[in-house]
This record gives C-alpha cells, sequence and structure tokens, in this order.
C-alpha cells in the first residue's frame, strides 16, 4: 500500500526557515516523480515543485512563487522526499501536500494518483 | 499560466439529484484534465484522470467528459458521502495548475 507521511511543519517567523519531509512506502521511490502542493487556510490547490525520477536525473522545477526560495531533494536510500523552505513569507503559510505522480504511458498523461495528509506551516511574526 | 475555471463555485443539491461541475481552460489542453474531491481537513483524493479514466475504487456515478478547453465532471444520483470540494486540474503544460473548487453542499 502506497503511504505518504508528511512531517516538519510548525510556526515560523518571516524571513525564516523550514524544512519539510515526506516518508513514502509501499512503492520504489528512485521510480516516481514526486511534488509538493499547497493549500493557503480556505483556499484552493496550488502547485509547488517537482522531483523527478532517477531515469530524469531527478531533475527539479518550481513554481515562480517559490522558485529560488524553495529546494525539493530526496534520500531514496532513505525513501525521503524534503522541502527545504528559506526566506519565508506569510504568504506561504498552507497545508503542504507530498504526492506522487503516476502516468498513462500511451499518451504520456500525469496526475496526482496518492497525496499524504499534508503538513501545516504558518508564517507569522 | 493556463487558468482553469470552475463553474458554479458551489452549489447545494439532494441526495440523489445529479450534479454537473464544469471546467474551463484559458488555452486547449486537449485530454490533459484530471478531477479530484476534498473533504474539510483531508487531503484531495483522485477521481477521475485523463478527462474520463475512472480511478480505481471510484465508484460509477462519477463520469467526465470533454477535450480542448471545456470540460465536465458529472455525479449521478449524488450520495452522502460525495458532498465535498471538487477540482479540476490541468497536467497539459508547466506550471500545472488547479480550478478554484467547486464546493457541493446538503440542501
Amino acid at each position: 500500500e502506497v503511504q505518504l507521511v508528511e512531517s516538519g511543519g510548525g510556526l515560523v517567523q518571516p524571513g525564516g526557515s523550514l524544512r519539510l519531509s515526506c516518508a513514502a512506502s509501499g512503492f520504489t521511490l528512485s521510480d516516481h516523480y514526486m511534488d509538493w502542493v499547497r493549500q493557503a487556510p480556505g483556499k484552493g490547490l496550488e502547485w509547488v515543485g517537482r522531483s523527478r525520477n532517477k531515469a530524469n536525473s531527478y531533475s527539479t522545477e518550481y513554481a515562480a512563487s517559490v522558485q529560488g526560495r524553495f529546494t525539493i531533494s530526496r534520500d531514496d536510500s532513505k525513501n525521503s522526499l524534503y522541502l527545504q523552505m528559506n526566506s519565508l513569507e506569510t504568504d506561504d503559510t498552507a497545508v503542504y501536500y507530498c504526492t506522487r505522480l503516476a502516468v498513462v504511458a500511451a499518451t504520456r498523461t500525469y496526475y496526482f494518483a496518492y497525496w499524504g495528509q499534508g503538513t501545516l506551516v504558518t508564517v507569522s511574526s | 499560466d493556463i487558468q482553469m475555471t470552475q463553474s458554479p463555485s458551489s452549489l447545494s443539491a439532494s441526495v440523489g439529484d445529479r450534479v454537473t461541475i464544469t471546467c474551463r481552460a484559458s488555452q486547449s489542453i486537449s485530454s490533459y484534465l484530471n478531477w479530484y474531491q476534498q473533504k474539510p481537513g483531508k487531503a484531495p483524493k483522485l477521481l477521475i484522470y485523463s478527462v474520463f479514466s475512472l480511478q480505481s475504487g471510484v465508484p460509477s456515478r462519477f463520469s467526465g467528459s470533454g477535450s480542448g478547453t471545456d470540460f465536465t465532471l458529472t455525479i449521478t444520483s449524488l450520495q452522502v458521502e460525495d458532498f465535498a470540494t471538487y477540482y479540476c486540474q490541468q497536467s497539459s503544460s508547466n506550471p500545472w495548475t488547479f480550478g478554484q473548487g467547486t464546493k457541493v453542499e446538503i440542501k
């Protein structure tokens, strides 16, 4: 059974840093694209960034709103994904979800197949 | 960025009703359209991918249709457990974007 468990959220002051972790189980992490998606309180969903799989050299990409401040990394030996968040702003306050993508090979259609339960990050002074 | 617009933003319906939610993309996304259901305090859950493919375990009362820029999620015979917020999402081009959500409430 695929499971994703986020941790590391909490209260941080503007300008501060935080590292979120996502513990994955039930699948081989290196085989899969992994994304972070966030949801501000009472708001909709926003894609944050992506870590591609080993076959794609673990390349990453980010939403413009976090580019240069957030970094996604992974440790396949620990089956873990990370989101390093620096220079945090009040607008970064949200629940952060770790997700595993799936793909329809024939059409190269990707989608968020599995979601963790989320971890809340609050940026406030 | 591709903008996804859902309508309505909210609706009230009764158990047994047929419910239709529409999603419009600001440019053609072919068939790269997925739907998610989210209940309060919970993570989103995949319902439908690639416009009409039902995720394993999702009841057949859910269905999707459309192509290009206009898409529809239909729930035939709404059940109590279907009261939730629904999001469409495009995976045609980066950054992937979501609709603003449609909240389905009990009438």
